[in-house]
């Protein structure tokens, strides 16, 4: 079974300060995982993945995300803000040994609100 | 062009209407999905066509009805929804690459589907 635990509802951030958005996952054997965020009224846009190699992957708009791999998380991460970061960001993961399907499981989603 | 296009935006349907959700790409993506999306939730998976055949389908009730009439075009009709139905029903596609996973989906912005 895979799974992805988002611990965080929300996070809020002043504008210009680092930011971190948590995620833990559950897979049975390497994950694939990945990040997309949702702006209002919008479909998902993809932020970055990780499958293999570097544990530090970079992605759109200034985003990067940590493969800890013993601590079984990908927290995504920037290093200044923009209050046009506000949106609801979402973790997935997908486990390559499992047979049949081939989808990804989203986690519950995470609030950042960015204040000025 | 990288855009998926829904249409309708929004729909209001009673419970004993027909209506059909459209969505289009011309990124030549061979996977195309159907995710329903309730209020502050993650978007929950419903149905996968690959190479317009239909491999997934997550135990969705019959009174959704997927259909892949080609590559580029992906509908959803519905007949006799319930007003739990409401949601936000997103469409996505990817391209699938034998042997290397591809979850980079690209998202339609959705129907907001009301049902009364």
């Amino acid at each position: 079974a895979q799974s992805v635990a988002q611990p965080e509802d929300q996070v809020n951030v002043a504008e210009g300060n680092p930011l971190t958005v948590k995620c833990t996952y559950s897979v049975s054997g390497n994950p694939y995982l990945f990040w997309y965020v949702q702006y209002p009224n919008r479909g998902l846009q993809f932020l970055l993945k990780y499958i293999t190699g570097d544990n530090l992957v970079k992605g759109s708009y200034g985003f990067e995300a940590e493969f800890n791999k013993s601590q079984t998380s990908f927290h995504l991460k920037k290093p200044s803000a923009l209050v046009s970061d506000s949106a609801l960001y979402f973790c997935a993961v997908r486990d390559p040994k499992a047979t049949g399907r081939r989808a990804l499981s989203f986690g519950s989603g995470t609030r950042l609100q960015v204040q000025p | 062009d990288t855009e998926v296009t829904q249409t309708p935006k929004h729909l209001v349907m009673g419970m004993t209407n027909k209506k059909s959700l459209k969505c289009e790409q011309h990124m030549g993506h061979r996977a195309m999905y159907w995710y329903k999306q309730k209020a502050k939730k993650p978007p929950e998976l419903m149905f996968v066509y690959s190479y317009e055949k239909l491999s997934i389908n997550e135990s969705v009730p019959s009174r959704f009805s997927p259909e892949c009439p080609n590559s580029s075009l992906l509908n959803l009709h519905l007949h006799a929804l319930q007003p739990e139905d409401s949601a936000l029903y997103l469409c996505a596609s990817s391209q699938p690459q034998a042997g290397i996973p591809n979850e980079k989906l690209f998202f339609g912005s959705g129907t907001q589907l009301s049902v009364l």
